[in-house]
């Protein structure tokens, strides 16, 4: 069973700074099977970036993933105020399909 | 534009059993997996399992014993039941569709159920 790190648990930034997150697995993770998510309150989550570093139709360039093996990163260029969220990785490599505990990027 | 509407009881006891649906309009559940998700309150999301439109399924193995997940290709519904609840079963529940080319995610998810499990 593949266990997901997320780090940090909250990432405390200011509208225009750069937002970097940390999702490392316990095993290596195929690539093409690690996502992330953004989870906004009282809604369900929605798709940022799949295959490791492939956007989501309508999701803004800012938004980048990265990574490969054990360690992944999703990556904020410049936070905008709709930004601030909880943000979860997943991966689809091996069953069960473990998300990560989240990271909450709040506004410092 | 698919959209996925998850209804059910929002109250279950204790040592019962939680049922849910899943009404998937806007497209068909042929060809796709189709998971369960929940969320306890304040905490952070847990994979149940997935269904394949042929009725093929994968649970976690921390629910497996409990989970039971069904298609009906005619009415375009998925169902999730989870039986012997307790109060740690409480959480909001989503259905979310997976798409594997290219990539695996989940592309479309339900706004979701909660399910309070109490007496």
């Amino acid at each position: 069973e593949i266990v997901l790190t997320q780090s940090p648990g909250t990432l405390s930034l200011s509208p225009g700074e750069r937002a970097t997150l940390s999702c490392r697995a316990s095993q290596s993770v195929s690539s093409s099977y690690l996502a992330w998510y953004q989870q906004k309150p009282g809604q369900a989550p929605r798709l940022l970036i799949y295959g490791a570093s492939s956007r989501a139709t309508g999701i803004p360039d800012r938004f980048s993933g990265s990574g490969s093996g054990t360690d992944f990163t999703l990556t904020i260029s410049r936070l905008e105020s709709e930004d601030f969220a909880v943000y979860y990785c997943q991966q689809y490599g091996s069953s069960p399909w473990a998300f990560g505990q989240g990271t909450k990027v709040e506004i410092k | 534009q698919v959209q996925l509407q998850e209804s059910g009881p929002g109250l279950v006891k204790p040592s019962e059993t939680l049922s849910l649906t899943c009404t998937v309009s806007g497209g068909s559940i042929i060809s796709y997996y189709w998971s369960w998700i929940r969320q306890p309150p304040g905490k952070g999301l847990e994979w149940i399992g997935y269904i394949y439109y042929t009725g093929s399924t994968n649970y976690d193995p921390s629910l497996k014993s409990r989970v039971t997940m069904s298609v009906d290709t005619s009415k375009n519904q998925l169902s999730l039941k989870l039986s012997s609840v307790t109060e740690a079963d409480t959480a909001i529940y989503y259905c979310a569709r997976y798409r594997g080319v290219g990539g695996g995610r989940f592309d479309c998810w339900g706004q979701g159920a909660l399910v309070t499990v109490s007496s």
